[in-house]
């Protein structure tokens, strides 16, 4: 069985550019999660998907980040314009039900 | 609300020392608890969980136990290996009265295990 997969595992951009993470979900995984990491800080929920519907994004910093999960999938994470605080460690996480979640490897993200 | 308080790293040890990395929590209700394991080039894995007072959550030979009198869920290995060389997440989720379980983590704790 595979497990959570994200894409890009890197991405560096400019200040200003647009960048879309994009996460594939355990398969018949129902509930989605995106967290992040700043540099050497905890590990912050930005939101969570049931299927295709947003349950929590009460995480999500500020109107530059837009995530969509179209079908119930696979899950994207944009970002634009993209800030030089944007940088951090992007993870996804799914789980079938309650709150035992399968991680992915995360996409390391710089802006410079 | 809810947060998660691990202690500083680096954690530096030689093998076969005992291990304890302490994790204290802030949280209503009955939250649910955690620790998490991230190997170098690798995802997060769930190293172990607890759900109620006084359970005891065991992997791999780590141990952690839900102390709910001092909020506390500190993990415990009794012989470290270099192979244990990762950084440990504490974390929570808190369902409320809400649908989500989504995870509060502390700030993570990097141990180095020395041949």
């Amino acid at each position: 069985e595979a497990g959570v997969t994200q894409f890009p595992s890197h991405s560096v951009i400019e200040k200003g550019q647009t960048v879309t993470l994009r996460c594939d979900p355990i398969s018949g995984h129902d509930n989605l999660y995106w967290y992040r990491r700043v540099m050497g800080k905890e590990i912050k929920f930005l939101l969570h998907f049931v299927k295709e519907s947003k349950q929590d994004e009460s995480g999500m910093p500020n109107n530059r980040f837009l995530a969509e999960r179209t079908g119930g999938t696979y899950s994207t994470l944009k970002v634009q314009p993209a800030e030089l605080e944007d940088s951090g460690v992007y993870f996804c996480a799914s789980s079938q039900r309650g709150p035992d979640a399968f991680f992915g490897q995360g996409t390391r993200l710089t802006v410079v | 609300g809810d947060s998660v308080t691990q202690m500083e790293g680096p954690v530096t040890l030689s093998e076969e020392a005992f291990l304890t990395i302490n994790c204290t929590y802030t949280a209503t209700g009955y939250p649910s608890l955690f620790w998490y394991v991230q190997y170098p080039g690798e995802g997060l894995q769930l190293l172990l969980k607890a759900t109620k007072a006084d359970d005891k959550g065991s992997n791999k030979g780590f141990e952690a136990t839900y102390r709910k009198e001092t909020t506390s869920f500190h993990l415990e290995k009794g012989s470290v290996q270099v192979s244990d060389s990762a950084v440990y997440f504490c974390a929570l989720t808190n369902r409320g009265g809400g649908a989500t379980n989504k995870l509060i983590f502390g700030t993570g704790t990097l141990l180095a295990v020395q041949p």
